[in-house]
């Protein structure tokens, strides 16, 4: 089966701009996460859908950050307007169910740089 | 919040030697999954451990779960150059993983 998918691999904005990172889960995969890393830190959750719906986005860090997944398929993070902590990668995974047997796929991160 | 610390940050070893990182978390937990990043890569999934004291073995690598499920460990026996990366443990609290900030470990040959 095809991995999880994102895009882009890399972008560079300025602070003050907006970007839209996108995320295609494996087929049939109803759970997708969204997770942040910041050089040597941990992996930060960030947010959980179940198809479309938000389960949990105690994660997010604040209203600059919006996340879709409309009809239950891709994702996208966009955000608006981009300060200079926003740095890091960004990792989409999905799993087939949110239960605690479930382990998370990972797609290979978008690298947002802020400058 | 829940929080997942684990050690070390970074370790260098020579190839043949064996390698642990440790995985802490301030809460018990229902169970709790390892993870590895190749260089360049994404995270991986590599076992999951659910039961109190669980041992789990695969080849050289051994996973163990700690009695009250608020620590773990892996140990790699005689490091190879292919074990090189950061490996991850991820505790699950509910319906939310937590990840530590993962283990760097380079091998040299």
């Amino acid at each position: 089966e095809a991995g999880v998918t994102q895009f882009p691999s890399h972008s560079v904005i300025e602070k003050g701009q907006t970007v839209t990172l996108r995320c295609d889960p494996i087929s049939g995969h109803d759970n997708l996460y969204w997770y942040r890393r910041v050089m040597g830190k941990e992996i930060k959750f960030l947010l959980h859908f179940v198809k479309e719906s938000k389960q949990d986005e105690s994660g997010m860090p604040n209203n600059r950050f919006l996340a879709e997944r409309t009809g239950g398929t891709y994702s996208t993070l966009k955000v608006q307007p981009a300060e200079l902590e926003d740095s890091g990668v960004y990792f989409c995974a999905s799993s087939r169910t949110s239960g605690t047997g479930s382990p998370l796929h990972f797609g290979n991160g978008t690298r947002l740089t802020v400058t | 919040g829940q929080q997942v610390m684990q050690i070390p940050q970074y370790q260098h070893v020579q190839e043949g030697e064996d390698f642990t990182t440790y995985c802490n978390s301030s809460t018990t937990l229902s169970n709790i999954q390892w993870y590895k990043q190749r260089p360049g890569g994404h995270p991986v999934f590599l076992i999951q451990l659910v039961k109190s004291g669980e041992v789990k073995k695969q080849k050289r690598l051994t996973f163990q779960f700690g009695e009250a499920k608020k620590n773990s460990s892996l140990h790699i026996t005689a490091t190879q150059t292919t074990d090189v990366g950061t490996y991850f443990c991820a505790g699950r609290s509910g319906n939310k993983l937590v990840f530590g900030a993962g283990t760097i470990l380079r091998v040299k040959s």
